[in-house]
């Protein structure tokens, strides 16, 4: 596994806040990826970088900007959050076959 | 990148064998067919992952017929833990990058 680790784990803000999520991975993998999910609906890919200086949009990037500080190290941010970007988001590292998904992040702004 | 369709609802008891399809008409050459399993607000797990014929691991069996246009998950004798968003995926081997999901299969297990 990746172990793939996101912080904070919940987080309730106000519209026009900067946010910020935080994920970690400890198997020095160069590809890391962010997703969120709304209620009811699969994943979809916000970024992904193939390292740190290789940043990537994903279907949804629109309202979202991301840091690759290290190969460790993945954030999300949302510079000005508004309503519709509460859901749940994903940090994901590869594994074979596919990507292994940290624990989540339950984002609300209200 | 292949769309799929699959059941939007399945329900099942304990013991029971329950095969998901999973449909993906314009599957590539170069694609896999990859299934995950979802819980309540938790990610995505990795379950089984196959290209043709039949693959087998410790939690499940994944069915490709030979056009390769659908495929099965199936799970042997499910427990009341194997209740979750079951997830089909076609994507080019070895490309993780571009992960589509889709709605899923929501299944229940009944006792």
């Amino acid at each position: 596994d990746a172990d793939v680790t996101q912080t904070p784990r919940n987080r309730i803000t106000k519209t026009g806040k900067r946010i910020m999520l935080e994920c970690s991975q400890t198997k020095g993998h160069d590809r890391m990826y962010w997703y969120r999910q709304d209620p009811g609906l699969g994943l979809r890919l916000i970024y992904y970088s193939f390292d740190v200086k290789d940043i990537n949009k994903g279907e949804i990037s629109d309202g979202y900007s991301v840091s690759r500080q290290a190969q460790a190290k993945f954030s999300l941010s949302l510079e000005s959050a508004i309503p519709n970007q509460t859901a749940l988001y994903f940090c994901a590292a590869p594994q074979e076959g596919g990507q292994f998904f940290g624990p989540g992040t339950r984002l609300t702004v209200l | 990148l292949a769309k799929t369709t699959q059941p939007i609802s399945m329900d099942s008891y304990e013991g029971q064998e329950v095969n998901i399809t999973c449909s993906h008409n314009n599957i590539a050459t170069n694609d896999y067919i990859t299934w995950y399993q979802q819980f309540p607000s938790q990610g995505p797990r990795f379950i089984i992952q196959g290209y043709k014929t039949k693959v087998t691991n410790e939690v499940a069996s994944l069915f490709i017929p030979a056009d390769r246009k659908s495929s099965t998950l199936s799970l042997p004798r499910v427990s009341l833990s194997d209740t979750a968003v079951y997830y089909c995926l076609v994507g080019e081997g070895g490309n993780t990058d571009k992960l589509i999901f889709g709605t899923g299969t929501r299944l229940q297990v009944f006792p």
